[in-house]
């Protein structure tokens, strides 16, 4: 059965870094593109960045170009979002989620791990 | 930026059919995912490419999108059906992955 496990959250004040990460197995990791989908406490699901299944394109929503950095390490079949510059907005749960297709960005998600939460509060 | 609306909530009976609708300017244009989310649990796909049912997921569970509007149909619907459910496409002009802001079903 796929698996994806997230890490790395924590409570961390505004304007500092956080890394969180996505282990997958139980299927061909490099071969399929993942994302990042958030969901702040009480609210509805946001999808907040993706990469493709060779590391070689990187897609992000507005609010976090220029902060988030997506990469992957094929090797390790593990996924990172390097978050910088955080604010309290990016507070909530973050889940990675692989790519419906393998080979292709399709950008529908058919596997989400449990989540990490994320605080950013002072 | 594209958006997709849905209802915040929506009523069933047990054994009824439950419709969720999501809104969208020329939605039928574009490819429709559906997710279901139990209360503290992660999202499951439900229906992807619009009507397509992954592996695993009940037949109760169907969709269909055309002109405005995607539908998400759960017949014979069951209290264990009771959850958030979120509708969610791409939008190739904006290059934007799109949610629909999610229905809660309650099977009274």
């Amino acid at each position: 059965q796929v698996r994806l496990v997230e890490s790395g959250g924590g409570v961390v004040q505004p304007g500092r870094s956080l890394r969180l990460s996505c282990a997958a197995s139980q299927f061909t990791f490099s071969n399929y593109p993942i994302h990042w989908v958030r969901q702040s406490p009480g609210q509805g699901l946001e999808w907040v960045a993706g990469i493709s299944y060779d590391g070689t394109e990187e897609y992000y929503r507005d609010s976090v170009t220029g902060r988030f950095t997506i990469s992957r390490d094929n090797s390790k079949n593990t996924v990172y979002l390097q978050m910088n510059s955080l604010r309290s907005e990016d507070t909530a749960i973050y889940y990675c989620a692989r790519d419906r297709a393998p080979m292709t960005t399709t950008y529908y998600f058919d596997y989400w791990g449990q989540g990490t939460r994320v605080t950013v509060s002072s | 930026s594209y958006e997709v609306t849905q209802p915040p909530s929506v009523s069933v009976s047990p054994g009824q059919t439950a419709t969720i609708t999501c809104s969208g300017d020329t939605l039928g244009d574009k490819y429709v995912c559906w997710y279901q989310q139990m209360p503290h649990q992660s999202p499951v796909m439900l229906i992807y490419q619009d009507n397509k049912r992954p592996s695993g997921i009940p037949a109760r569970f169907s969709g269909s999108n055309s002109g405005n509007t995607a539908t998400l149909t759960i017949s014979g619907t069951q209290a264990v059906d009771e959850a958030d459910y979120y509708c969610q496409t791409w939008d190739r002009g904006t290059t934007s992955v799109v949610f629909g802001g999610g229905t809660k079903l309650t099977v009274l």
